[in-house]
């Protein structure tokens, strides 16, 4: 089964609007770690936000939000006001708890529209 | 400012001569990671080490091979590159800790074979 799900191969969002961007999980743990990271058409992968399975609040960093809803195994980022910067691939991963490795979502390509 | 670096940032092989790729780090992590990754696509986990202890995943073909001389540098071997290794490999290291793995990703190497 698929660990991380992303539904939504690619997005468009006029500029200054804000946007979510899906992620759904699948995990038995009761100790991981979500991660959302932006990746420019430069390659490099850049991270964003991190939300533990025990922080009873929604990260937050700066222009991004994780909206965590740990009932329903889901994890969006809202990214508000957004600029034609923002314009990437955003993967979602996730961490479990004792374990070294990332498990990647497939990726959402957002396009800010000027 | 501590870092993760990939040389080059850009190369060029010819089909089935032998590459390396480097990756080294001034974070002083312990753990670290190469992924490939095509175009499109979610970083695919090739394997990674725990300090000197190499992991490989089951799907990481015999072709790829790596070495840690040292907590700081790691390298991805390929040994015969064929037309279907032409990919974007990145590094990434994490200093691991309880329920928290943030990677920390390096530039990338984007890899030719011709």
């Amino acid at each position: 089964a698929q660990k991380i799900t992303q539904t939504q191969p690619g997005m468009f969002v006029q500029e200054k609007e804000a946007v979510t961007l899906d992620c759904t999980y699948d995990t038995s743990d009761q100790s991981y770690g979500l991660f959302w990271y932006k990746q420019p058409s430069s390659g490099e992968m850049i991270f964003l936000i991190y939300q533990g399975s025990y922080d009873e609040q929604n990260a937050t960093e700066g222009r991004y939000s994780l909206n965590f809803q740990k009932a329903r195994k889901s994890a969006n980022l809202v990214i508000s006001a957004t600029q034609l910067g923002d314009s990437a691939m955003y993967f979602c991963a996730m961490s479990e708890y004792n374990f070294n490795k990332f498990y990647f979502g497939s990726g959402t390509k957002l396009n800010v529209k000027p | 400012d501590a870092m993760v670096i990939q040389n080059p940032r850009y190369q060029v092989t010819q089909f089935g001569k032998p590459v390396t790729l480097s990756c080294s780090q001034t974070l002083n992590h312990n753990v670290m990671y190469w992924y490939q990754q095509k175009s499109s696509q979610a970083p695919k986990l090739l394997f990674h080490y725990y300090d000197k202890d190499f992991n490989n995943e089951a799907d990481t073909p015999d072709n790829f091979q790596s070495r840690r001389p040292n907590t700081s540098f790691c390298f991805l071997d390929i040994r015969s590159p064929g037309l279907g290794d032409a990919a974007m490999y990145l590094c990434a290291t994490s200093r691991v800790a309880v329920s928290y793995n943030e990677q920390f990703f390096g530039p990338g190497t984007r890899l030719t074979v011709l």
